[in-house]
Formats: C-alpha cells, sequence, structure tokens
C-alpha cells in the first residue's frame, strides 16, 4: 500500500512566522502535489513537483513556495504566515489512474 | 478552462437506497480522466472510481458506479444500497490528460452526504 504522511495534524502558527509543512511518500512515484481544501472551494492545487528540485506553480501559489530535495519529500513553505492562509493542507502523490493523499495538516494562523 | 461543477452542496439518503451525486465537467480535451473521491470526517481522501474519457463502458467498483455521459459532459456517481459508512464529503475531479507526465487534477466543490437509519 502507498503510505503518504504529513508530519502534523494540527498546526496553530502566528501571523507572520515561517512555516514548513512537510510530506513523505514511499511509493518511489515522481509526481507530488499540495493542495488547500477551503469549505465551498473544493481542493485547489498550490504547486506541484514532478522530479527531484523540479516544480511547477498550481492555481493558487500566491505566499507560498516548495521544496524538493529528495524524491520522498515534498515540503510546502509559507514564507510568512498569514490569516488568510488558515486552511487544510493535502499533499498527494500519484500512479497511473489515482491520486493517493495524505492525512493532511489543518493549519490555524492567529 | 477546465472545471467541475458539483451542484448538490448536501444531500440525505436513508439507508439501503440508491443515491445519485451530480457532476458535471468542462473541458477542451478529448483525452481526459474523471475521478471521485470520498472523504469523511476524519479528513482523509480515499480514492473511489476512475474513468477515462475513451472508456466505453461505465466504472464499476463495488456499490459505486460512474454514470458516464459524454455528450452531456456529466460524470455522475451512482451508490447502491446505501450505508451509514458512506456518510462523508464527495468530490468529482477531472484530469486533464487521460495519461500523462503530470497528473494535476481539478476539483469540485464537493457534496456532502448523510446517511439516515
Amino acid at each position: 500500500d502507498v503510505k503518504v504522511t504529513q508530519s502534523s495534524r494540527y498546526l496553530v502558527k502566528r501571523t507572520g512566522e515561517k512555516v514548513f509543512l512537510e510530506c513523505v511518500q514511499d511509493m518511489d512515484h515522481e509526481n507530488m502535489f499540495w493542495y488547500r481544501q477551503d469549505p465551498g472551494l473544493g481542493l485547489r492545487l498550490i504547486y506541484f513537483s514532478y522530479d527531484v528540485k523540479m516544480k511547477e506553480k498550481g492555481d493558487i501559489p500566491e505566499g507560498y513556495s516548495v521544496s524538493r530535495e529528495k524524491k520522498e519529500r515534498f515540503s510546502l513553505i509559507l514564507e510568512s504566515a498569514s490569516t488568510n492562509q488558515t486552511s487544510m493542507y493535502l499533499c498527494a502523490t500519484d500512479r497511473l489512474n489515482e491520486q493517493f493523499f495524505g492525512p493532511g495538516t489543518r493549519l490555524t494562523v492567529l | 478552462a477546465q472545471k467541475i461543477t458539483q451542484t448538490q452542496p448536501g444531500m440525505f439518503v436513508q439507508e439501503k437506497e440508491a443515491v445519485t451525486l451530480d457532476c458535471t465537467y468542462d473541458t477542451s480535451d478529448q483525452s481526459y480522466g474523471l475521478f471521485w473521491y470520498k472523504q469523511p470526517s476524519s479528513g482523509e481522501m480515499i480514492f473511489l472510481i476512475y474513468q477515462g474519457s475513451y472508456d466505453e463502458q461505465n466504472a464499476t467498483e463495488g456499490r459505486y458506479s460512474l454514470n458516464f455521459q459524454k455528450a452531456r459532459k456529466s460524470a455522475n456517481l451512482v451508490i447502491s444500497a446505501s450505508q451509514l459508512g458512506d456518510s462523508a464529503m464527495y468530490f468529482c475531479a477531472m484530469r486533464e490528460r487521460e495519461s500523462g507526465a503530470t497528473n494535476k487534477l481539478i476539483f469540485g466543490t464537493g457534496t456532502l452526504l448523510a446517511v439516515q437509519p
């Protein structure tokens, strides 16, 4: 079974802090994704990566950056957290016709 | 631009009855894939079913079937014999290409299904 893990289930940060959300997959997949999920908006793609050190912007990249130094790890970085980044963040990887999701990190920015 | 529309924010269904969750999509691509995911209250996203744009048969996975009507650009999920454990948020999603190097998914806003005993 594919396993996608995220470093925290719940996270509370202050406005202006630098925040790292970590995602690790154990299946050697090339593609990894970061989404945010908000009520009434579904899941929106922030960034994705199709190889080590490769990244592409998704639909809502503003305020975020990413890092992919190793194939199994894809990090989402909030350089200076803001209250409008309070959300559920989901990491995913894929194989053929299926995306596998991590359990999600619920981030609250105060 | 590709778009997924789920017009039902929430639905009720009686246990053991069938329920249809609506999904329409918009794309100019000839090759694409359609997905349904389930998200229980615990938060994890669970893959349910996949339909490729060139698949002639409607996809089925156990109690889940996808009613694919290509001309209408709809991909409704049918759950037969609903169970209490089916209560969850359901998301329809589309991949821009049926197979490709980067499988970006576009999601709908979701339908919250409540199964009543």
